[in-house]
């Protein structure tokens, strides 16, 4: 077990709407990293936050948005939602923003937009 | 652009026998090297780094990593395989002075009994 814990683990909706997918890092960890997977794109990252500040930006579309909470919890927001969005969302988080420090994974969200 | 390339999709090993998960890099300055591992419906997991020193890099599992500058290499190794190591096998890199760790496309390790 990572210590990241993500909810829900399987989200089915239409195109058009909009979802949240929630992420709790491990205790202690102040950094939070958003990655998309799917089997034609791979391992995307999309969003990294570090003690509620945005730290990086990756392949993250416009009508996606996360934020990181006082108590360090982060949630992706994907709105107008596509049938292409279907995918696993992962989030991550480390001990700190430092480049050397490994990654913790959750078991994902499976999004299924039909 | 700074890139991490696996150019295998998939490796098919005999159990008992040694494996070896290539990796190459292309990312500026010296970087830090990490292998994951993901087991289906499950997360990826750190196996282990590479920062600094030793070229050989031991991890979790049994499984260790080789670290070649030259060849711009870090390919994952293990000197017998189990069934229970099939898995997707991710190398990922990041700059030693910052940037976005960059991932690899994968490989999918296949150990048949």
């Amino acid at each position: 077990d990572s210590g990241v814990t993500q909810t829900p683990k399987h989200l089915i909706t239409a195109t058009g709407q909009r979802v949240t997918l929630r992420c709790s890092p491990r205790s202690g960890d102040l950094s939070v990293y958003w990655y998309q997977q799917s089997l034609d794109q791979g391992l995307q990252f999309l969003i990294q936050y570090y003690n509620g500040e945005e730290r990086a930006k990756g392949n993250i579309l416009e009508r996606f948005s996360a934020q990181q909470f006082p108590d360090l919890h982060s949630e992706l927001n994907l709105s107008s939602l596509e049938l292409g969005d279907s995918a696993l969302y992962f989030c991550a988080s480390s001990t700190r923003t430092g480049t050397d420090s490994p990654l913790h994974f959750g078991n994902g969200t499976r999004l299924t937009v039909t | 652009a700074q890139s991490v390339a696996q150019p295998e999709d998939q490796v098919n090993v005999a159990e008992g026998n040694p494996l070896t998960v290539k990796c190459t890099y292309s990312v500026s300055g010296n970087p830090y090297l990490f292998w994951y591992v993901q087991y289906p419906n499950r997360g990826l997991q750190f196996l282990l780094k590479y920062i600094t020193g030793d070229n050989l890099v031991k991890g979790s599992y049994g499984f260790e990593a080789e670290f070649n500058k030259s060849q711009t290499s870090f390919h994952l190794k293990k000197p017998s395989a189990l069934v229970s190591d099939s898995a997707l096998y991710f190398c990922a890199a990041i700059a030693n002075q910052g940037g976005k760790l960059i991932f690899g496309q994968g490989t999918e390790l296949s150990v048949k009994p």
